[in-house]
């Protein structure tokens, strides 16, 4: 099993739908995880942490699963300018060894 | 502006000719690290840096040398490139000690190996 998998996408939806994101992670004493985004040939940015309650950020929210080892987002009322790919990371350990997915791309249509 | 660079930003080289990747950040972060990114694979992490004369391999270190001399400036080293690290290489930093770990990345390096 990966340490790092994520929904293979890509994911293609209408503007204004609502969509999410699975992410799972196979070290149990993993601590912190994210969600970063990619636009095409640019940089990784930082979209948003997980935290153990959940959280939200406008459109978006993020939940931690740890007795199922899952992370997810859910981004509602797509917009055009969401189309990206979408990172999940999680960090190994202590010692700052970060793991990434391969990333789920996103295409928000008119 | 608060930023990471990386120079060259697009390189085509020659198998077995060294080369270097500089990186440099200038918001006094501890902790830089540095990633290729392949089709079909993701970013995989090479090598990373928690702090000055501090370095340790991430996944995928084979073929790479780093150093971390000053707080601000992260080379990768290729000693002898092989076709194989024909890559998209990102440099990132973040300030350690923060739960968030935000990891602000550099704009990437597109190297060709011939």
């Amino acid at each position: 099993r990966k340490e790092v998998e994520q929904d293979p996408g890509p994911f293609n939806v209408p503007e204004g739908a609502t969509v999410a994101f699975n992410c799972t992670y196979s070290n149990s004493a993993s601590q912190s995880f994210f969600w970063y985004r990619q636009d095409c040939r640019k940089e990784p940015k930082l979209l948003m942490s997980v935290y153990s309650s959940g959280n939200e950020d406008g459109r978006f929210t993020a939940q931690l699963n740890r007795a199922s080892q899952y992370i997810s987002l859910l981004i509602r009322d797509s917009k055009l300018s969401d189309s990206a790919t979408y990172l999940c990371v999680v960090i190994r350990g202590s010692q700052g060894n970060l793991i990434f997915g391969k990333g789920t791309k996103l295409s928000v249509k008119p | 502006e608060a930023q990471v660079t990386q120079n060259p930003r697009y390189l085509i080289t020659v198998t077995g000719k060294k080369l270097t990747v500089t990186c440099s950040q200038n918001m006094n972060h501890e902790y830089m690290s540095w990633y290729r990114q392949d089709p079909g694979l993701g970013l995989r992490q090479i090598y990373y840096s928690m702090n000055v004369e501090v370095t340790d391999k991430g996944d995928v270190p084979e073929g790479y040398k780093v150093s971390r001399k000053e707080k601000r400036n992260f080379p990768l080293i290729l000693e002898s490139p092989s076709p194989n690290q024909t890559s998209l290489y990102f440099c990132a930093s973040s300030l350690y000690g923060s739960v968030d770990y935000e990891q602000y990345f550099g704009p990437g390096t597109r190297l060709t190996v011939t």
